[in-house]
Parts: C-alpha cells; sequence; structure tokens
C-alpha cells in the first residue's frame, strides 16, 4: 500500500530559527514528489515539485531535498517568519489521474515571536 | 488573474439533508479535482474530470456522493443523506491537463452536518 509518512507531527520554533520537515515514503511507481503549505483555512498551495532527477529545490526560503534511493524528503525552512506558521504536506505522485497522488497528513507548524 | 474559488465557504445542514458544494477552476485548466480533509487526517482523493473524458471517481466513498462537470468549467460535488461522518472540509484544484504537476486549491467549504 502506498503511504507517505511526515515528522515531526507538529513542530514549535522561534522566529528566526531554521527547521525541518521530513517525509518519507513507500509509494511506486514514483514520478513527483510535492510540498506544500496549508495556512490555517485555506487550500493548499505549491512550494516545490520534484522529479525522480532532482534531488533539491529551492523557493526563496524554503528549501526541499530528494533522495528517491531511501524515498526520503526534507523541507527546510530559513530565517522563520511569523506567517510560515502553517501545516507543510507532503504529496508522492505516482503519475497519471489524482487517484495516483498519496497525500502525507502533514506537519503543523508553529512560529513563535 | 482569478485562483480557484468554491462556495459556499461554509454550510452547516442537518443530518440526511442533501448538500450541493460548488467550484471554479482557473479558466483553460481542462483538469478538475475534488478532495476531502477531515479534521486531523490528510487529503482524500474524491473524483477528477480531465477534459471530456469520464471522470475518474475511484475515491468517491459511498453512492451518496456525486459530482459533475459542465464542459471545463463548474463542477458541483453533491452529497445526499448526509451523514456527521461527512463533516470535512472539502477542497477542489485544477490544473492545466492531467499531465500538469502544479494543482491550483481553492479555499475549500468546510461542512459541518449537525
Amino acid at each position: 500500500k502506498n503511504q507517505v509518512e511526515q515528522s515531526p507531527q507538529s513542530l514549535i520554533i522561534l522566529e528566526g530559527k531554521n527547521c525541518t520537515l521530513q517525509c518519507n515514503y513507500t509509494v511506486s511507481p514514483f514520478s513527483n514528489l510535492r510540498w506544500y503549505k496549508q495556512d490555517t483555512g485555506r487550500g493548499p498551495v505549491s512550494l516545490t515539485i520534484m522529479t525522480f532527477s532532482e534531488n533539491t529545490k529551492s523557493n526563496g526560503r524554503y528549501t526541499a531535498t530528494l533522495d528517491a534511493d531511501t524515498k526520503q524528503s526534507s523541507l527546510h525552512i530559513t530565517a522563520s517568519q511569523l506567517s510560515d506558521s502553517a501545516s507543510y504536506i507532503c504529496v508522492v505522485s505516482s503519475g497519471g489521474g489524482a487517484d495516483g497522488l498519496t497525500f502525507g497528513k502533514g506537519t503543523h507548524l508553529i512560529i513563535q515571536p | 488573474g482569478a485562483g480557484v474559488s468554491q462556495s459556499p465557504s461554509n454550510k452547516v445542514t442537518e443530518k440526511g439533508k442533501d448538500v450541493e458544494l460548488r467550484c471554479d477552476p482557473i479558466s483553460g485548466h481542462t483538469a478538475l479535482y475534488w478532495y476531502r480533509q477531515r479534521l486531523g487526517q490528510g487529503l482524500e482523493f474524491l473524483i477528477y474530470f480531465q477534459g471530456n473524458s469520464a471522470p475518474d471517481k475511484s475515491g468517491l466513498p459511498s453512492d451518496r456522493f456525486s459530482a459533475e462537470r459542465t464542459g471545463e468549467s463548474v463542477s458541483t460535488l453533491t452529497i445526499q443523506r448526509t451523514q456527521q461522518e461527512d463533516s470535512a472540509v472539502y477542497l477542489c484544484a485544477s490544473s492545466l491537463d492531467s499531465s500538469e504537476m502544479r494543482q491550483y486549491f481553492g479555499p475549500g467549504t468546510r461542512l459541518t452536518v449537525l
């Protein structure tokens, strides 16, 4: 069964600090891995999308890594800001339509001033 | 340009009633997806439309759930005889086509079944 596990479930850090969120997956076949940010009461917004051949991709202060051999991905947030408080969802695609997407339950990140 | 919009933003209904949720995708996006997000849970895929092809209904949890899409525009998700376990946020997303990896999500409709 395809699964995406995210850790930690929740995280609280001080503003300005860095943090790293983890995503481990057992999805086959693998097409791409996506990280989304979901603010409370809003729909998810895409941060990064990585295919098999990409092992790092940045979007501003967000940097995602992908190790397709160990089936692990991480999302690193640098110099956190209060607006980074959100849920971060890892999604792995097997390709094809939406039924090929496996969603993680997300990491709930809280940035404290 | 406008993003994906959904209405209503919140819906409270009594158990046993039918509800209709609406999604307006981004203009020109041929692929449209419906997801359900229960409290504390990950996103669940419900149904997927691609152009004029038959929709992929493999995620619909029961025959009480149905969805329609008019051409490549508005979609309506209907839940008949609602149950308390239907309470969730229902999210709609669209993308240029099925091969386009980036999905754009709407703000969701929060459904509460009393």
